[in-house]
């Protein structure tokens, strides 16, 4: 079946240090792949999606690649900021199967 | 636009007992999903209804089950509770069903039920 994998967490990074958290996939066909966050407290939040090999998704100055020779979409972000901080979580929807497969989520701190 | 809302946000139940979750779409959104969050299991697919119809349905025993009405709100019932049904249970929306290709889903705040 379906799967993602993420990478261990809790990360912890200074203010306006690289972000890299890597996702990587198994799934047959062709998935959609999507990055999630969730601030403490709240449901999930759509950071960014791709739908189809070499697309790139963003928003708010993250960025995520669809590879699809490396079954992975990795999160990256230049610059963190303190109100970067929560848990990132890597999902897919594969064509016939109707439904989000999440992976474990990465929790992320950012230190001022 | 609003968007997911869940109620209640917070419930605290006794073991054995039976506990509904409510849940209202986006405004036009026709698929209704759920999904349980739990520290031990992460995220988990509950089920997923569409024009009143469930079409998916996860890994969960009978206990768990659903409905959609014609306005597209959804609730799902919990019956005879156990300790490790208390989890986040998370409510999400999207226009149609998820289909591989473009489909978004929205999630609300989600519903914090305790069993004790």
């Amino acid at each position: 079946g379906d799967s993602v994998t993420q990478m261990e967490g809790p990360v912890t990074l200074s203010e306006e240090a690289f972000l890299t958290i890597n996702c990587t996939y198994t799934a047959t066909g062709y998935p959609s792949l999507f990055w999630y966050v969730q601030y403490p407290g709240e449901g999930l939040q759509l950071l960014l999606k791709a739908t189809k090999a070499d697309d790139k998704g963003s928003n708010k100055g993250f960025e995520a690649t669809y590879r699809k020779e490396t079954t992975s979409f990795h999160l990256e972000k230049g610059s963190v900021q303190v109100s970067d901080s929560a848990v990132y979580f890597c999902a897919l929807v594969n064509f016939g199967n109707e439904k989000l497969t999440f992976g474990t989520g990465t929790r992320l701190t950012i230190i001022p | 636009k609003a968007g997911v809302t869940q109620t209640p946000r917070y419930l605290i139940k006794t073991r054995g007992q039976q506990v509904t979750l409510s849940c209202s779409p986006i405004s036009g959104h026709r698929s209704v999903s759920w999904y349980q969050q739990t520290p031990g299991q992460g995220l988990q697919f509950l089920f997923e209804y569409f024009s009143e119809t469930q079409r998916n349905k996860g890994n969960f025993p009978g206990r768990f089950s659903g409905r959609q009405f014609s306005n597209s709100r959804s609730e799902m019932n919990v019956s005879t509770l156990e300790l490790g049904d208390s989890a986040l249970y998370l409510c999400a929306s999207s226009l149609v069903p998820l289909a591989g290709q473009g489909s978004e889903q929205y999630f609300g705040p989600g519903t914090r039920l305790t069993v004790t």
